[in-house]
């Protein structure tokens, strides 16, 4: 089965930033969606389709694509920032989910 | 402001059957996608199942095919998951979540925990 592979964990100190990468074969023809998980809390929408920003995103979280590899990238890392990251994909046929492992980022 | 509400979850013994539903407001509904993903405890998200507004698609993770079933009811804006053959691997937390932009799951609910255990 298609799988998406993410880094277990990142730690980075306030104000530094941060990049949270997310791999998998079919990324180059299916868009990328990226959620953070504060601890005990839903999952939120961070960015869809590779890049775009939901309205009330803050600016400091971006992403972007290079082949097989997407990545989330945190500028200015705050405390409230820590949390469990997600990317979410999709199979080559476009029509079954799937999710990375997630990736826990620290705030030193 | 959308609001997605999950109830059903519970204690169930291995083999077993569950009911979740999942009640919306706050959107139109019936135009709207939507999709199943857990969480089992300390573990990552795992998508389970999608559905379009009107039924036409219906999509099933391998490990849950055969065994569960979604479905909706637009006239109720609800949306339900009938599992059946329950196992100790379904234990998780059970979210369903609206489907925009293609894929992106943008709106969540708070989650319902299933726990498959003798």
């Amino acid at each position: 089965s298609y799988e998406l592979t993410q880094a277990p964990s990142v730690s980075v100190s306030p104000g530094q930033t941060a990049r949270i990468t997310c791999s998998g074969e079919a990324l180059p023809k299916q868009y990328v969606y990226w959620y953070q998980q504060k601890s005990g809390q839903a999952p939120m929408l961070l960015i869809y389709k590779d890049t775009e920003r939901p309205s009330g995103i803050p600016e400091r979280f971006s992403g972007s694509s290079s082949g097989t590899t997407v990545t989330l990238t945190i500028s200015g890392v705050q405390a409230e920032d820590e949390a469990v990251y997600h990317c979410q994909s999709s199979d080559s046929s476009g029509s079954y989910g799937v999710f990375g492992g997630g990736t826990k980022l620290t705030v030193l | 402001e959308v609001h997605l509400v999950e109830s059903g979850g519970g204690l169930v013994k291995p083999g077993g059957s569950l009911r979740l539903s999942c009640t919306a407001s706050g959107f139109t509904f019936s135009t709207s996608s939507m999709s199943w993903v857990r969480q089992a405890p300390g573990k990552g998200l795992e998508w389970v199942s999608s559905i379009t507004s009107t039924s036409s698609y219906i999509y099933y993770a391998d490990s849950v095919k055969g065994r569960f079933t979604i479905s909706r009811d637009n006239a109720k804006s609800s949306l339900y998951l009938q599992m059946n053959s329950l196992r100790a691997e379904d234990t998780a937390v059970y979210y369903c979540a609206r489907v925009k932009w293609e894929l992106a799951l943008d709106s969540w609910g708070q989650g319902t925990l299933v726990t498959v255990s003798s």
